[in-house]
């Protein structure tokens, strides 16, 4: 299938820093991708919808100005937990839609490996 | 919203059984995948099948889109298939995916 890269797979960070996640399609374009949110033994939360060259679709009770994103070209989406804290730990994962009939279908989705953030 | 239930919600296998996990969507669909996700976080796209039946390998999914429900067969299983196998539907075309609480599968060698 279409291959998405997340990075970092992991973060420890101190309580008020800001850490950011980045999320690449490597063999395809994605004019769009998704972030979610999962905590243990949980499912996944849709965050918010990037699409390239405008703004993020923030789902409801996600603050904007706490999860800033950005989707700056066709293969590359930033998520940026701004002055973190304690209640951020989670395991973020990046999702990229498409990749064309290539992959067996546009609407397919295909995930990044995810991002497990600690703040202390 | 639309709601995904799926069932059971854990399941132990021993390996080499044949196992069938359900998934029950309150409204019409236009989107629906299967995901497994495995110990370390990553999830896998195993089908995307809003209606019909596929079938790769030992793993096949049916969606009877006019009853609402969807079936993921396991044949054979092995302890590589343990993890937590998600339903995720849309009733969009937007691929804003809404998921199940997923089945956690256990298989035992």
């Amino acid at each position: 299938g279409a291959v998405v890269s997340q990075h970092p797979s992991r973060v420890i960070c101190k309580s008020g820093t800001s850490v950011k996640i980045e999320c690449r399609s490597l063999d395809f374009q994605a004019t769009t991708m998704f972030w979610y949110r999962q905590f243990p033994k949980q499912s996944l939360m849709l965050m918010a919808t990037s699409n390239e060259g405008s703004k993020a679709t923030y789902e409801q009770g996600v603050e904007k100005d706490k999860f800033l994103i950005n989707h700056a070209s066709l293969t590359l989406s930033t998520l940026t937990v701004t002055s973190a804290h304690p209640e951020d730990s989670s395991f973020y994962i990046c999702s990229a839609r498409g990749g064309g009939e290539e992959f067996g279908a546009n609407e397919k989705l295909f995930f990044g490996s995810g991002t497990q953030l600690s703040v202390l | 919203g639309i709601q995904v239930e799926q069932s059971p919600p854990d399941l132990i296998l021993q390996e080499g059984a044949n196992s069938t996990l359900r998934c029950n969507f309150s409204d019409s669909v236009n989107n629906l995948q299967w995901f497994h996700q495995n110990p370390w976080g990553q999830l896998i796209n195993l089908f995307y099948i809003p209606s019909g039946t596929k079938q790769n390998g030992r793993l096949s999914a049916t969606t009877v889109a006019t009853e609402r429900y969807s079936l993921l067969y396991i044949s054979s299983s092995q302890t590589t298939d343990s993890g937590v196998y998600f339903c995720a539907v849309d009733v969009a075309a937007g691929n804003k995916l809404t998921f199940g609480g997923g089945t956690r599968v256990l298989v035992k060698p």
